[in-house]
């Protein structure tokens, strides 16, 4: 995987509690996302970044929130988690976007179950 | 809404053919098309990119046509093996989209 790091890669944690995600890259991309994956839906953003500081809700940014406050990591909190957020996170990472289009590199994975 | 179609249900095909999985998208006018790979338990690998200007990509048995007209891409692996087998997500963006993924089609390639 191309310097790009999550953690944990498992997580079971309770309704109600909060939860962070971490991505860290090693290949000072500029843009970072955050997926979710879950069966039935593919790959939805949930939000991304553009640089240090800016980032921008995606498709199914509720109950969600990020923040980049260094260009090598990027996280994603789930302020109370609930049992329709259990799936699999996956952050990536793109160099450039929009008509500079190139490729995205995802992390492993994030298997987060809410109970 | 912007919408993208791929396949739900799984392809199988035998060992030594060619593998084609379709890519259809509605309400779009992206400027590239991109095709991943996704083996189970991990993140989606990418595989290759088409610009809207052109009509046909290859990368050793791998063959992506792109038909802006018919807002279709197609992906074609040729002579396919065993380790083929894996879902392929395809990805359209460009200009101020970010990429969006659509859900993806399994291919099994039968020994």
């Amino acid at each position: 995987d191309a310097g790009i790091t999550q953690s944990p890669r498992h997580k079971v944690t309770e309704t109600g509690t909060p939860v962070t995600l971490r991505c860290h890259q090693t290949e000072n991309h500029r843009y970072m996302y955050w997926y979710r994956q879950d069966p039935g839906h593919g790959l939805r953003l949930i939000h991304y970044s553009y640089g240090v500081k800016d980032t921008d809700k995606g498709e199914v940014s509720d109950g969600y929130s990020v923040s980049r406050s260094k260009t090598e990591d990027f996280l994603l909190t789930l302020e109370s988690a609930t049992s329709s957020q259990t799936s699999v996170y996956f952050c990536a990472i793109s160099p450039t976007s929009g008509t500079e289009n190139t490729e995205a590199f995802f992390g492993q994975g994030t298997r987060l179950t809410v109970v | 809404s912007q919408k993208i179609e791929q396949n739900s249900e799984a392809l199988n095909i035998q060992e030594g053919k060619t593998a084609t999985l379709t890519c259809n998208y509605t309400n779009y006018s992206p400027a590239y098309l991109q095709w991943y790979r996704q083996d189970p338990g991990r993140g989606p690998v990418f595989l290759l990119l088409i610009r809207e200007n052109e009509k046909e990509k290859r990368k050793e048995r791998l063959k992506v046509t792109f038909d802006t007209t018919l807002k279709q891409s197609l992906f074609h692996i040729t002579a396919s093996q065993p380790a083929d087998s894996a879902t392929y997500l395809c990805a359209l963006g460009g200009g101020s989209y970010i990429p969006t993924f659509g859900r993806g089609t399994s291919l099994i390639v039968h020994p």
